[in-house]
């Protein structure tokens, strides 16, 4: 089944505590991209990637980092989360940006 | 920088149309997506239309398209109660690899 997975789904961390969101698709989809989720906000685009080793800064990048050394994963890092990073963020992936975007699940993370 | 910007909240009566609004600010904007998003889950594709048409139909949604004043609409004929969901209005520019989602719209459908 053609999918993208995002784990964890959920986390409720500590400040300062280096984490990691792992996303993965199987469709051999070039085009990936992280994105936070707030309410009033809409969807936010934090980081893309057009290929393997090539990301780019979305409009919320800070406090973020990414890596794509693998066509079919893309994590999201966050080296010392904060409070304001508490948000629903979503995973997407598609052949190009004029094609459809698939979307995982969500990971719903709480920085205490 | 970039914007686009939905109405919160729409409610409507089964079986009326409804009608969710979006505008952008982008005038290079290529290609302009409608997502749906139901509760606990991730986004799904719509429907999209490019910048160079008016109008898309597809079964019971409409999508119209006016470029002049950077207006787009989706309407939804006959709603039905699976319809609630949050809709996003998203935009694209071709050659950039950048999304703009808009803040979405919660439909409420009242059977």
């Amino acid at each position: 089944e053609a999918q993208v997975t995002q784990n964890p789904r959920y986390l409720i961390t500590v400040t300062g505590k280096k984490l990691t969101v792992t996303c993965s698709q199987n469709m051999n989809h070039e085009y990936m991209s992280w994105y936070r989720q707030d309410p009033g906000l809409g969807l936010r685009q934090i980081y893309y990637s057009m290929n393997v080793e090539v990301t780019d800064k979305g409009d919320v990048p800070e406090g973020y980092k990414v890596s794509r050394k693998e066509k079919r994963n893309f994590p999201l890092i966050l080296e010392s989360p904060s409070p304001n990073q508490t948000s629903l963020y979503f995973c997407a992936s598609s052949l190009g940006t004029k094609n459809e975007q698939f979307f995982g699940p969500g990971t719903r993370l709480t920085v205490l | 920088g970039e914007d686009v910007e939905q109405s919160l909240f729409l409610s409507v009566r089964e079986g009326d149309s409804s009608v969710i609004n979006c505008t952008y600010t982008d005038s290079s904007s290529t290609y302009l997506y409608w997502y749906k998003q139901e509760p606990g889950a991730g986004l799904q594709l719509l429907t999209y239309i490019f910048s160079n048409m008016d109008m898309k139909q597809d079964q019971r949604l409409t999508v119209l398209l006016n470029k002049k004043d950077k207006h787009l609409s989706l309407r939804i004929a006959d709603t039905q109660t699976g319809d609630s969901a949050i809709y996003f209005c998203a935009e694209s520019t071709a050659g950039t690899y950048k999304y703009i989602f808009g803040t979405g719209t919660r439909l409420k459908v009242l059977a």
